[in-house]
């Protein structure tokens, strides 16, 4: 079974440009998050799709992050535009739509460095 | 708020030694508590825990969970260079199955 794939796996930006991360899911999940996790910290949720809807962006700053999830497979994040603060690894991970106990599977990730 | 705190923040120990790590949990409509290891990559799932005073266990590894005083430990014996790595506690919970990650045990093993 393949795993999450998400890419890139590293992007370099200067503060105020824009940068877009994609997220696939493994087939069958109709689950997807993502995590923004700052280095000595957990991951923060940022938002959370059941398929193609929205069901939680609160943490998500909605000024400057984007998220989408089409046609409810993968997902594209956006950061328009990017802040020194926002380095970080940008984690995507996915789970079944009816598991009752959420095990989530977890992508490589993207470091996103912000200069 | 959903908050998950873990404890220690850090912990340097010798191989062979045995740990506990902690993990306190304040959330809405419980669900499951989850343990992975992340080691500088995407974390890797150890336990998922849904009852009270069941232990989990995998090799050195083993976990428990307090739905009444609402926390879980996880127990490392003799441990080894390879367990070196962060630990995450999240918690499930909610309608649409939230997931809330406390920050982490940082854990180095010295030979």
């Amino acid at each position: 079974e393949a795993g999450v794939a998400q890419s890139p796996r590293y992007k370099i930006i200067e503060k105020r440009q824009s940068v877009a991360f994609w997220c696939n899911p493994i087939s069958g999940h109709a689950t997807l998050y993502w995590y923004q996790q700052i280095l000595g910290q957990g991951p923060k949720l940022l938002i959370q799709f059941q398929n193609n809807g929205v069901v939680d962006d609160s943490q998500l700053p909605k000024d400057r992050f984007s998220a989408e999830r089409l046609k409810g497979v993968d997902s594209t994040l956006k950061i328009q535009p990017a802040k020194l603060e926002d380095s970080a690894v940008y984690l995507c991970a996915s789970s079944l739509e009816r598991a009752t106990y959420n095990e989530q599977f977890f992508g490589p990730g993207t470091r996103l460095t912000v200069l | 708020e959903d908050k998950v705190v873990q404890s220690p923040l850090s912990l340097v120990v010798h191989e062979g030694d045995t740990v506990t790590l902690n993990c306190s949990y304040e959330v809405t409509n419980f669900r499951s508590l989850l343990w992975y290891k992340q080691e500088k990559k995407a974390p890797t799932f150890l336990f998922m825990l849904t009852s009270s005073g069941i232990e989990k266990k995998s090799g050195r590894l083993s976990s428990i969970l307090d739905k009444k005083e609402l926390f879980s430990i996880l127990n490392i014996t003799a441990t080894q260079t390879g367990d070196s790595a962060v630990y995450l506690c999240a918690v499930n919970s909610g309608g649409y199955q939230k997931v809330t990650f406390g920050t982490g045990t940082k854990l180095q093993v010295i030979p």
